[in-house]
């Protein structure tokens, strides 16, 4: 079936540092795919998406390429803030609206 | 535009109890899907409702149950609450029911079952 795979976290960085966050899929035909943030005691919100292969999403300096050949749609950022601490959501979408998630990784940024 | 709202915020109940969790989608949204998220088993697909109708299930007891009303709004409802069942749930809305649609998820409802 349908599944998401997420880099384990949590990550910590220091500010203006580079991020990566691996994610990969599996999947029966060609899903979207989504990069979704959880600020602390709030719901998601969307970050950034692609629909088809080589789409690369973009979104407050995140970006993500849809890599249909090693199903991949890693997170990167080239300078991160204290503001970006969050927790990291990649999805791939089953159909009919049906979102399947990764585990989620933690980021925490310090000055 | 308003985003999606779902009340309540909080909810405190008893094993055994039941409940029931609204939400309201963005104007002019008519497909609404429900998630529940918990530390261990991160966030789960429930169900989706499109024009009143559910259109797909996740891997859930009957005990958990929705519905859709004609102006879309969703409710869903939890029976016989059990300890498991302490989570936030997560309501997403999105124009209709496709899967290029981008959902919108409201804040969370945080059920805590004593």
């Amino acid at each position: 079936g349908d599944s998401v795979t997420q880099m384990e976290g949590p990550v910590t960085l220091s500010e203006e540092a580079f991020l990566t966050i691996n994610c990969t899929y599996t999947a029966t035909g060609y899903p979207s795919l989504f990069w979704y943030v959880q600020y602390p005691g709030e719901g998601l919100q969307l970050l950034l998406k692609a629909t088809k292969a080589d789409d690369k999403g973009s979104n407050k300096g995140f970006e993500a390429t849809y890599r249909k050949e090693t199903t991949s749609f890693h997170l990167e950022k080239g300078s991160v803030q204290v503001s970006d601490s969050a927790v990291y959501f990649c999805a791939l979408s089953g159909g009919a609206n049906n979102l399947f998630f990764g585990t989620g990784t933690r980021l925490t940024v310090i000055p | 535009k308003a985003g999606v709202t779902q009340t309540p915020r909080y909810l405190i109940k008893t094993r055994g109890q039941q409940v029931t969790l609204s939400c309201s989608p963005i104007s002019g949204h008519r497909s609404v899907s429900w998630y529940q998220q918990t530390p261990g088993q991160g966030l789960q697909f429930l169900f989706e409702y499109f024009s009143e109708t559910q259109r797909n299930k996740g891997n859930f007891p009957g005990r958990f149950s929705g519905r859709q009303f004609s102006n879309s709004r969703s409710e869903m409802n939890v029976s016989t609450l059990e300890l498991g069942d302490s989570a936030l749930y997560l309501c997403a809305s999105s124009i209709q029911a496709g899967e290029l649609d981008t959902q919108y998820f409201g804040p969370g409802t945080r059920l805590t079952v004593l």
